[in-house]
This record gives structure tokens, C-alpha cells and sequence, in this order.
């Protein structure tokens, strides 16, 4: 069936590293990809999105990289600070789907000093 | 300004019992959505309002669980004869529009089903 995964459930790297968060999608009519944050105890904040008329966008720090030839989404964090540490998803607009979407399970990425 | 807020944060009840838990939405949001998220797992879609239209039902697990929306903003979702399996963290989001806006989450109810 058609869902959004990720490669890695888990990523641990050094305080100023760059870190690099990948999502599988299935879905080949989905038209709109976010990435959210979300610490423990809190609700998932958004990070950035990504229309599938763009390969790439930029914010502040990060990144996402969208390749629709192989139906995979990245999220780059530049110089990765210890507040940094949080679970990771990724989500799509399930098929062109106005407001539903689906999400990845997460990774849990972690920000060593 | 505000953003979205949920009551209770954390619920414990006792299997068989209904509980209801509360979204107020960012003022002006006229998009509000309910999801379920299990322990380790993604957030699961369970259902969407948008203004006066009809709400889209379609990810809710089974006829225990029902949402409304009133006046178009304040909303509660109601799980009836709650199961062990209900146990989740159910989290709600609001958006300006009914179009692929960012979706603003709460901080969730975490629910517990003894």
C-alpha cells in the first residue's frame, strides 16, 4: 500500500556536525512534503516544506532535498546544536490530498556535546 | 498570539469508560484536525472539519470515536467504552484554510487506558 518511511529510526551526531534525515514516499501523486520537529512531551512543530515543483529549499539551517525520480526526501540540518536532538518526520499530502496527511514513523536523531 | 491548545494533557481512565478530550484552535484557523499517535509510531490521521462543510471522517478506527465542531471553533473528540488499544497520544492541528497550509499542532492528550 502506499506510505511514507524512513531509512534511518535512528541518528546520533556530534554538536556542529551536519546531519542528514531520509524519507521514502510511495505515494507518486503526492504534491506536498513537510518535515516536522517534535521533543518529547510536545506536539510535532513545523520545519520546512516542499512543493514537487521544487528539487530543493532552503531555511534557516536546514535544508530538504526532493527527488521525485526515486520518491525520496531529505532533510539537511547544518551545524547540528544539542536543541537540536528531537524526533524527526516527514509528511506528505497523501496523493494530492488538500489537507490529509500521511507521516513516517520518525528518527530520532541526537545531539552529542 | 496563541497557538493551539488541548485539555486534558494527560487522561487515565478505566477500560469501558468514555472519556472527551478538547481542541481550541488558533483563533481564525477555520481547519481543524485530530490525530492519533501510538507509542514509537507516526501520527495517524482520524479526522478533518473545514468551516460549515462536512467533516471527513474517514481515519477514524471504528464507531466508538466521534468528533464535533462547534460554532467552528472549539472541538472535542469522544471515545466511547474506551479499550486498552485507544492508549495513544491524540493531537490536534489547525490551519488558516482548507488548502495544503501548515498545519499548527497542539500539544497533545496523552491518553491512557487501564
Amino acid at each position: 500500500g502506499e506510505s511514507v518511511g524512513l531509512h534511518l529510526p535512528t541518528l546520533s551526531v556530534q554538536e556542529g556536525d551536519n546531519s542528514i534525515i531520509n524519507c521514502a514516499y510511495s505515494n507518486s501523486a503526492s504534491d506536498y512534503f513537510i518535515w516536522y520537529k517534535q521533543e518529547s512531551g510536545k506536539g510535532p512543530q513545523f520545519i520546512i516544506d516542499i512543493r514537487s515543483n521544487m528539487d530543493k529549499r532552503q531555511g534557516q539551517r536546514v535544508t530538504v532535498l526532493l527527488n521525485k525520480t526515486v520518491k525520496h526526501l531529505s532533510l539537511q540540518i547544518a551545524a547540528t546544536q544539542p536543541g537540536d536532538s528531537a524526533v524527526y518526520f516527514c509528511a506528505e499530502n497523501s496523493g494530492g490530498s488538500n489537507y490529509k496527511l500521511t507521516f513516517g514513523k520518525g528518527t530520532l536523531l541526537t545531539v552529542n556535546p | 498570539g496563541a497557538g493551539v491548545s488541548q485539555s486534558p494533557s494527560n487522561k487515565v481512565t478505566e477500560k469501558g469508560k468514555d472519556v472527551e478530550l478538547r481542541c481550541d484552535p488558533i483563533s481564525g484557523h477555520t481547519a481543524l484536525y485530530w490525530y492519533r499517535q501510538s507509542l514509537g509510531q507516526g501520527l495517524e490521521f482520524l479526522i478533518y472539519f473545514q468551516g460549515n462543510s462536512a467533516p471527513d471522517k474517514s481515519g477514524l478506527p471504528s464507531d466508538r470515536f466521534s468528533a464535533e465542531r462547534t460554532g467552528g471553533s472549539v472541538s472535542t473528540l469522544t471515545i466511547q467504552r474506551t479499550q486498552q488499544e485507544d492508549s495513544a497520544v491524540y493531537l490536534c492541528a489547525s490551519s488558516p484554510t482548507v488548502s495544503t497550509d501548515t498545519q499548527y499542532f497542539g500539544p497533545g492528550t496523552r491518553l491512557t487506558v487501564l
